[in-house]
């Protein structure tokens, strides 16, 4: 099945600077990579999602890349507020309308102000 | 926004224990799930279902039931539980259209 890395597992980072996390997945077939954002004692929610036929995608402050070719992704979070800081989840899926996401490890974020 | 209501909130049993995780989602759906969030893991797909009566095998399955008796209800079932299934549990739910809807989860400790 699908495996996916996620790096790093903790960030820190000033207020009013980017953050970056990176992604990688092992199966071509991969076509759907989804961001969760997880607060501390919530649910996770997603907050932006990229298909294989784009490599950017912008939403306000978040920015997600991907490189099909090298089996990377990742989320850029420019102008890093507090209400940031949380758990980020990665997740790639093979779509195909059964919704089978592997997720990352996840990478918790603190934005110090 | 997709209702998904889990339930217990938290549960204490000891090895050995019988236990059932209980998720509700309220929106028609077909499409349910169970997660298990660990760190350094992150989420894991322990089962999932595409309706009444539908069962698949996640990534993670070992020492879990899982069965959905209505469109509605999806229920994971621990019949022996060990300590390494100590984990927060989260629910979700989704249309197909790839978006997952998550519950509050239910935090199990096994003893």
């Amino acid at each position: 099945g699908e495996q996916v890395e996620q790096l790093p597992s903790i960030l820190r980072v000033q207020e009013g600077s980017s953050a970056s996390i990176n992604c990688s997945y092992e199966d071509s077939a991969s076509n759907y990579f989804p961001w969760y954002k997880q607060e501390p004692g919530e649910n996770p929610k997603l907050i932006i999602d990229i298909r294989s036929n784009m490599e950017r995608k912008q939403i306000q402050e978040l920015i997600v890349l991907l490189d099909k070719k090298a089996k990377r992704f990742s989320l850029h979070i420019t102008d890093t507020q507090p209400g940031d800081s949380a758990m980020y989840f990665c997740a790639a899926s093979a779509g195909g309308g059964n919704n089978k996401l592997t997720f990352g490890q996840g990478t918790v974020l603190s934005v110090i102000p | 926004e997709a209702a998904v209501t889990q339930s217990p909130r938290n549960k204490v049993t000891v090895t050995g224990g019988n236990v059932t995780l209980s998720c509700r989602q309220t929106n028609s759906h077909n499409y349910m799930y169970w997660y298990r969030q660990d760190t350094g893991h992150g989420l894991r797909l322990i089962h999932y279902s595409y309706g009444a009566g539908n069962l698949q095998i996640g990534d993670v399955p070992d020492g879990y039931k899982a069965t959905r008796t209505t469109q509605e209800d999806f229920f994971l079932l621990l019949e022996l539980a060990s300590p390494s299934q100590t984990s927060l549990y989260f629910c979700a739910s989704s249309d197909g259209e790839e978006t997952l809807y998550f519950g509050s989860g239910t935090r199990l400790t096994v003893l």
